[in-house]
């Protein structure tokens, strides 16, 4: 499909771990990108991998890449209440001849952190 | 530096009305791209300015429409509203430049409802 894929929603308590899962479109995009959207809020940059790279840490956020699958997953460590939001993924494949990108975003998944 | 801003915040119109949005991007940023957000689709994207050009378009009808001033903010339009155009409508301001990384940064949306 032309589509950015991801699950729509996911459930779990406050301690555990999260893994959001995406599934891209376009190998050509040089950067990939995770959006947290709060209640009442817009989107905001959350972490991005670049795509020479499999695996990047920031504190308690983990993305893993794989680029044969067009696979991109972001983990959460030690998951809070207020990690509660929904997450994006966004592809960037670069406009030809043009030397900037286009950001694809999913349709997010709902990330809900029980107490 | 002063965020993205949107107004207005909330809108109600009827159909068959025609309203604009407005968007001020970050200062020093060009480029404004407009994005449509459902439940049932999510993020949609509907054109990019760069500028006071259009330089990316989604797949919308032509009632919706855009525009950029020369101080970077934008306008956008939707004529003969209909039902389903309720939406979240967000703003995302960039550099803009000839660059592969593309961070967007969101202003908070002006939700629309149409009666």
């Amino acid at each position: 499909g032309e589509d950015v894929e991801q699950s729509l929603f996911l459930s779990v308590r406050e301690g555990d771990s999260s893994v959001i899962n995406c599934t891209y479109t376009d190998s050509s995009s040089t950067y990939l990108y995770w959006y947290k959207q709060e209640p009442g809020a817009g989107l905001q940059l959350l972490t991005y991998i670049f795509s020479n790279m499999d695996m990047k840490q920031d504190q308690r956020l983990t993305v893993l890449l794989n680029k044969k699958d067009k696979h991109l997953s972001l983990r959460i460590a030690d998951t809070q209440t207020g990690d509660s939001a929904i997450y994006f993924c966004a592809e960037s494949p670069p406009r030809l001849g043009s030397g900037y990108s286009t950001l694809t975003f999913g349709k997010g998944t709902m990330l809900l952190v029980s107490p | 530096k002063a965020g993205v801003t949107q107004t207005p915040r909330y809108l109600i119109k009827t159909r068959g009305q025609q309203v604009t949005l407005s968007c001020s991007p970050i200062s020093g940023h060009r480029s404004v791209s407009w994005y449509q957000q459902t439940p049932g689709q999510g993020l949609q994207f509907l054109f990019e300015y760069f500028s006071e050009t259009q330089r990316n378009k989604g797949n919308f009808p032509g009632r919706f429409s855009g525009r950029q001033f020369s101080n970077s903010r934008s306008e956008m339009n939707v004529s003969t509203l209909e039902l389903g155009d309720s939406a979240l409508y967000l703003c995302a301001s960039s550099p803009g430049q000839a660059s592969l990384y593309n961070e967007q940064f969101f202003g908070p949306g002006t939700r629309l409802t149409v009666l």
